[in-house]
């Protein structure tokens, strides 16, 4: 079975350009995360997906970052205009979304795209 | 607000025993993972604790106290291989990871 796949690996970009990073969750898998990652830090949820509802985006900042799902499956997220501040690892995550309560939702991450704004 | 604590650094000897604290203060709490993430890697699923209470995975356990807000990873003889960094991560419905705690495993 294919894991979480992402794309570019790696992204070297100038500052106020645009920059879209894309990911195909396992098959099967409702929800689907983005993750912003600084270097040493813990991951930083960006958005949440069920499915194709953006259901927790509140740590997104609007004014330059979106995303979409369509049909549930692949995501994209984008910057417009990338910032020197950007510069992070942005990580992709999949479950399979079974609800609230004990569920053991274990997230299975993609490899990951390395943003570098210069 | 939402907030985990855990160590940002921790040492042990190869073949020793070391545990990783994690304190959480969360509006909703369905349970407590933990994550292992080597240099360049992504985060991969060690355990996950929806009750009270110790799990046993190998040489990895994961304990939870939902009074107390506060569980543990305990890594039983240390490999050398297991130097990375471990993230609790609490499921508020949605996931919420903590800082992170970096071993750094000593020959």
């Amino acid at each position: 079975e294919a894991g979480v796949v992402q794309s570019p690996r790696y992204k070297i970009i100038e500052k106020k350009q645009p920059v879209a990073f894309w990911c195909n969750p396992i098959s099967g898998h409702n929800t689907l995360y983005w993750y912003r990652q600084n270097l040493g830090q813990g991951p930083e949820l960006l958005i949440r997906y069920e499915n194709e509802e953006a259901v927790d985006d509140s740590q997104l900042p609007k004014d330059r970052f979106s995303a979409e799902r369509l049909k549930g499956v692949d995501s994209t997220l984008k910057i417009q205009p990338a910032e020197l501040g950007d510069s992070a690892v942005y990580l992709c995550a999949s479950s399979l979304g079974l609800g609230q309560g004990t569920t053991n939702e274990k997230l299975f991450f993609g490899s990951g795209t390395q943003l570098s704004v210069l | 607000g939402q907030s985990l604590e855990q160590p940002s650094e921790v040492t042990a000897v190869e073949g020793a025993i070391v545990q990783i604290n994690c304190t959480y203060q969360t509006s909703g709490f369905y349970g407590l993972s933990w994550y292992q993430q080597h240099d360049g890697g992504a985060p991969t699923f060690l355990s996950y604790n929806a009750l009270d209470g110790l799990e046993e995975t190998g040489r990895f356990s994961s304990f939870l106290s939902r009074s107390d807000s506060y569980g543990y990873l305990l890594l039983q003889e240390l490999q050398m291989k297991d130097s990375a960094s471990y993230f609790c991560a609490v499921n508020d419905d949605k996931i919420i990871f903590g800082k992170g705690t970096r071993l750094h495993i000593l020959p």
